[in-house]
């Protein structure tokens, strides 16, 4: 596709669920990132993925938020046993460098998650 | 830690007036930095990027500077437009431990509004 891709755009879950989120990036697209942003706030920095290769999880809350990118493309952000505090909107960004310095990279248009 | 910050966080102006956005960010050991623009409900679209050896991109009516070591940035919009109505994000890319420059650190972001 022309752009990063992510579903579902919105998702409501009860206290407790599990949930899963996908993301497509640009197709040939190295690098890939998660970010989560809360109302009102700056995006922040949750995972980094280069091809299958998950280099740097520093970002994420807790152990119950879980991703994975199998073959080096479509990434899945899994969040087990789900929070309020949870409740954000989870925005997925790729990059064509292995290094992105230099590269800008490409949002999609986000996940809204709320958590009842 | 590496911290940036948006001022004005709201700025409301008529149509034609040419405005400055401001951004400062407290490490300058940084690799780049992004302005970005995001709509309501919508991801984050790059405007434009800056290569810390660089003073200054441009595209169309945007003109970003940069000023790494009094670590500030502005983004100047010429002849405003209704349609620039957004949330406009600056983010920084730094140095790091390990290296991790692919790592953006955000502001809040500052919500223009152009009237007509």
């Amino acid at each position: 596709g022309a752009g990063v891709s992510q579903s579902p755009r919105y998702k409501v879950a009860k206290r407790g669920q599990d949930v899963a989120l996908r993301c497509d990036p640009i197709s040939g697209h190295v690098s890939l990132f998660w970010y989560q942003q809360a109302l009102g706030q700056g995006p922040e920095f949750l995972t980094y993925f280069q091809n299958e290769a998950q280099l740097d999880k520093s970002g994420l809350p807790s152990d119950r938020f879980f991703a994975e990118r199998p073959e080096g493309s479509v990434s899945t952000l899994k969040i087990q046993r789900t929070q309020q505090e949870d409740s954000a909107v989870y925005l997925c960004a790729s990059s064509l460098a292995h290094h992105p310095v230099g590269q800008p990279q490409h949002f999609g248009d986000g996940t809204r998650l709320s958590i009842l | 830690k590496q911290e940036v910050t948006q001022i004005p966080a709201a700025l409301s102006v008529p149509e034609g007036e040419n405005l400055v956005l401001n951004c400062s960010f407290t490490d300058s050991a940084i690799y780049n930095l992004q302005w970005f623009r995001q709509d309501p409900g919508k991801g984050l679209t790059s405007l434009l990027l800056i290569q810390s050896s660089q003073r200054e991109q441009t595209s169309g009516r945007l003109n970003a500077s940069l000023d790494k070591s009094s670590g500030r940035s502005t983004l100047y919009i010429a002849a405003s437009q209704p349609g620039d109505s957004a949330t406009y994000l600056c983010a920084v890319s730094g140095l790091s431990r390990g290296g991790s420059n692919y790592k953006l650190t955000f502001g809040k972001g500052t919500l223009l509004t152009v009237n007509p």
